[in-house]
């Protein structure tokens, strides 16, 4: 079946440092990857989207590739800062059944930017 | 203000009496999904809407009703609910007919706690 992976450990950098933020996925071939911020409580809220053709998107500080032969997409956020910390989502299309109407989140990594 | 908007924001209740939890948004959008968030498992889509009087099933439907009487309205309807379905329950909605590369916009969300 489908399945987006991310590392679920929490990921603690100094600030100021860049935060990178693995996303895989096996078993299909998305034609566009969604990053998500949620803070604990709240709802997820978009943040990037990188198709397959593109092999990379940057808004700000946070840089989104997407790199197909891996089956990976990497989140990156240059010069972090404390309030960049929560949880990130990867989130692509599809369901277990596939088709373009579900939508498959994975399970997020949670950044911890140290002052 | 573009919102999605749900109620109750919290809800505690016993095995078996049915509830329903509404959803509605202000952004004339098309596409409606319910999600359903664990610990340790993620955002887990329960049922989604491409429009009116058009619902389908996610990935976790067991339990769980939807319609989609009207385009901004999306509600939840928990006929029988068990302890299992103790969850913290996100709305949203995003433009276009399919989970497609819109963002999508979430609610506060509503934590449901069966007993």
């Amino acid at each position: 079946s489908q399945k987006i992976e991310q590392n679920s450990e929490a990921l603690n950098i100094q600030e100021g440092k860049t935060a990178t933020l693995t996303c895989n996925y096996t078993n299909y071939s998305p034609a566009y990857l969604q990053w998500y911020r949620q803070d604990p409580g709240r709802g997820p809220v978009f943040l990037l989207l990188i198709r397959e053709n593109e092999k990379e998107k940057r808004k700000e500080r946070l840089k989104v590739t997407f790199d197909t032969t891996l089956k990976q997409s990497l989140f990156h956020i240059t010069a972090s800062q404390p309030a960049d910390s929560a949880t990130y989502l990867c989130v692509s299309p599809g369901g277990n059944s596939g088709g373009y109407q579900k939508v498959t989140f994975g399970i997020g990594t949670k950044l911890q930017v140290i002052p | 203000e573009a919102q999605v908007t749900q109620n109750p924001r919290y809800l505690i209740t016993v095995t078996g009496k049915k509830l329903t939890v509404t959803c509605s948004q202000n952004m004339n959008h098309e596409y409606m999904s319910w999600y359903r968030q664990d610990p340790g498992l993620g955002l887990r889509q329960i049922y989604y809407s491409m429009n009116v009087e058009v619902t389908d099933k996610g990935d976790v439907p067991e339990g769980y009703k939807v319609s989609r009487k009207e385009k901004r309205n999306f509600p939840l309807i928990l006929e029988s609910p068990s302890p299992n379905q103790t969850s913290l329950y996100f709305c949203a909605s995003s433009f276009g007919r399919t989970a497609s590369s819109y963002e999508q916009y979430f609610g506060p969300g509503t934590r449901l706690t069966v007993t």
